[in-house]
């Protein structure tokens, strides 16, 4: 079966500090896969998705970016947190474009 | 651009009333999913309507796919505290590479 991994669970940063958040996908193959920021209360943000390794498109311009070094890694990135970018970052992968999504269990992230 | 939108935004019942939240996209869309989402959980994949007119049922819950498969709505009869969460509706950009999510309705239930 399929299972989606992200970490860290939780994670407080000061402004100016560089991100790492990392996601990766176990049980298939090719997926395509997806980042989401949800602010508190808030709905679903689409900041990037990945139909394969070293695609990468941007939804929204932010000083964020991703990488996806493997098939079935993809990694959040930034050079210099800002306090705007506190949030909870969902990980998702599908199987092709109009299948379900399926979410990783998140990251909570707190900028000070 | 492409929307979808929800509402209501929040909803609040007592439980055994019934609940409905309803979905719009500002295009035709070629299927529509829904999730739900449990405080501090992730979204979990519920359904996925794809025919014009298509009424699905899961136990109390029923979900709509609009003729002109532009609307959809989600009613859950006799609520339960179990429910209480957001429910995102979500449908492909015209690409067809990622889902454009609602901004959810997010219903808590008192017992």
């Amino acid at each position: 079966s399929q299972t989606i991994h992200q970490w860290p669970a939780t994670l407080v940063q000061p402004v100016g500090s560089p991100l790492s958040l990392e996601c990766t996908v176990e049980g298939t193959s090719n997926p395509n896969l997806y980042w989401y920021r949800q602010a508190a209360g808030r709905g679903l943000q689409l900041l990037f998705y990945s139909i394969g390794i070293g695609q990468i498109s941007s939804e929204v311009p932010q000083n964020l970016s991703a990488s996806r070094p493997q098939d079935r890694q993809f990694i959040l990135s930034s050079k210099k947190l800002l306090l705007s970018d506190s949030g909870f970052y969902l990980c998702a992968w599908t199987q092709g474009s109009y299948n379900e999504q399926f979410f990783g269990p998140g990251t909570r992230l707190t900028v000070l | 651009g492409q929307q979808v939108m929800q509402i209501p935004q929040y909803q609040h019942v007592q439980e055994g009333e019934d609940f409905t939240t309803y979905c719009n996209s500002s295009t035709t869309l070629s299927n529509i999913q829904w999730y739900k989402q449990r405080p501090g959980g992730h979204p979990v994949f519920l359904i996925q309507l794809v025919k014009s007119g298509e009424v699905k049922k899961q136990k109390r819950l029923t979900f709509q796919f609009g003729e002109a498969k532009k609307n959809s709505s989600l009613h859950i009869t006799a609520t339960q505290t179990t429910d209480v969460g957001t429910y995102f509706c979500a449908g492909p950009n015209q690409a067809g590479t990622a889902l454009i999510f609602g901004k959810g309705t997010t219903l808590s239930v008192s017992s």
